[in-house]
This record gives structure tokens, C-alpha cells and sequence, in this order.
């Protein structure tokens, strides 16, 4: 099983509609980010979180939202989805310990907003 | 602020051929420095990483990559390109608390 899980792996749904996002994690990692991928532009940063207390804004949080549920999970909402979020979303920890940053990525969620 | 410049969008070599990708940074302090790799409708996989010491650094999958200070670089290095190296790369740099991305070099390999 994948260390890193994302949920869905790909959607589909419309302008307007609410979609969330959700992350699980079993490296026992206390920091979680989202990040948002779209060709030409590399990986984004949305949300990150240092533990379940402290959420903290990327350099493009408007339009999403995230709770921290518990230490191993973190999800990503988006309470009216519009086209340009069409994009891929990748879930990923880090281990404060190491503080290097280095992340460890899920698989990444497909979304597409018609 | 820190910000990672991948210069190269695209890049296209012919199998058995050496490669490098381009890699410079801004940051104030000394960098934590990351490659990673995304292959066709796959996720990221970290290629290979520079903390301290050595500044010539060994990944995965035959590549390396050198840290030069002096110029603010990272690039990422292969002596002989494999068909299946064809993918995204990205250059990263942490800063302690989150990994601010380049915008990737796509590579082609042709046979």
C-alpha cells in the first residue's frame, strides 16, 4: 500500500459544484501540504499544515479550503468548483524532524471542473 | 524570496546520449536542493537531493546532480539517456517548511 493515499484518483464534475479532496498518510509525517500541478507551471503550493492545530496559506489558497483531521489525514475542498481549477493535485508529508523540506507525494487527483 | 528557474521547457535527446538539465536557484541562506522525476500519468519521485557536504550528489536511475554555490546551481546530469528517462523533471528548493518547485523540463528521447 502506498504510504501516501490519495482519494479520488480522478473527477469529473461541474462549475458550482462542492468537491473535497482527501489525503491519508501512514509515514507518521506531522507536516501536510497540497499542491496544485498544471502544465507549464510547475507544482503549486495551496495549503500546508504542521499539525492538526496549524494550517498555514500557499501562495495560492483562494478559492480552496483544507482541514486537518486528525495527524495521518488532510483534506482539500473546493466549495464551488469553476474550469481554472481544472488541474492535477498532489497530496504530500514531510517529516519535521529532518526539517530539509523534502516532501514524499501521493499519486496525484485528476481534476476536471465542465 | 527563494525561486527556482528551470530554463529549458523542453528538451529532446537521442537515446545513449548525455543529458543535462539546468537548475538555478535564489535563496538567501544555503538551500536544501531537490530533482524529482514524473514520468506519464505517474506521481513524483524524488531523484536525488543535496543537504550538505559533497557537492556532487548520486540518485537513482544512473543520475547526479553538482551544487555550485558560486553560480546558484543545481543541474541535474546522465551520461547515457535511456528511452524510459523520458518524463517531467523538476527542480526544488526547501526552505525548512515547504519545497518551492520549478516549472519543469519536459525531456524527449528519440531512438
Amino acid at each position: 500500500d502506498a504510504d501516501v493515499t490519495q482519494t479520488p484518483r480522478n473527477r469529473i464534475t461541474k462549475t458550482g459544484k462542492r468537491i473535497m479532496l482527501e489525503c491519508s498518510q501512514t509515514k507518521g509525517h506531522d507536516r501536510m501540504y497540497w499542491y496544485r500541478q498544471d502544465p507549464g507551471l510547475g507544482l503549486r503550493l495551496i495549503y500546508y499544515s504542521f499539525d492538526v492545530k496549524d494550517i498555514n496559506k500557499g501562495e495560492i489558497s483562494d478559492g480552496y479550503s483544507v482541514s486537518r483531521q486528525a495527524q495521518a489525514k488532510f483534506s482539500l475542498s473546493l466549495e464551488s468548483a469553476i474550469p481554472n481549477q481544472t488541474a492535477l493535485y498532489f497530496c504530500a508529508t514531510s517529516d519535521l524532524q529532518q526539517n530539509t523540506g523534502e516532501l514524499f507525494f501521493g499519486e496525484g487527483s485528476r481534476l476536471t471542473v465542465l | 524570496a527563494q525561486s527556482v528557474t528551470q530554463p529549458d521547457i523542453h528538451i529532446t535527446v537521442s537515446e545513449g546520449a548525455s543529458l543535462e538539465l539546468r537548475c538555478n536557484y535564489s535563496y538567501g541562506a544555503t538551500p536544501y536542493l531537490f530533482w524529482y522525476v514524473q514520468s506519464p500519468g505517474q506521481g513524483l519521485q524524488l531523484l536525488l537531493k543535496y543537504f550538505s557536504g559533497d557537492t556532487l550528489v548520486q540518485g537513482i536511475k544512473g543520475f547526479e546532480a553538482e551544487f555550485k554555490r558560486s553560480q546558484s546551481s543545481f543541474n541535474l546530469r546522465k551520461p547515457s539517456v535511456h528511452w524510459s528517462d523520458a518524463a517531467e523533471y523538476f527542480c526544488a528548493v526547501g526552505s525548512g517548511y515547504a519545497l518551492n518547485f520549478g516549472k519543469g523540463t519536459s525531456l524527449l528521447v528519440t531512438p
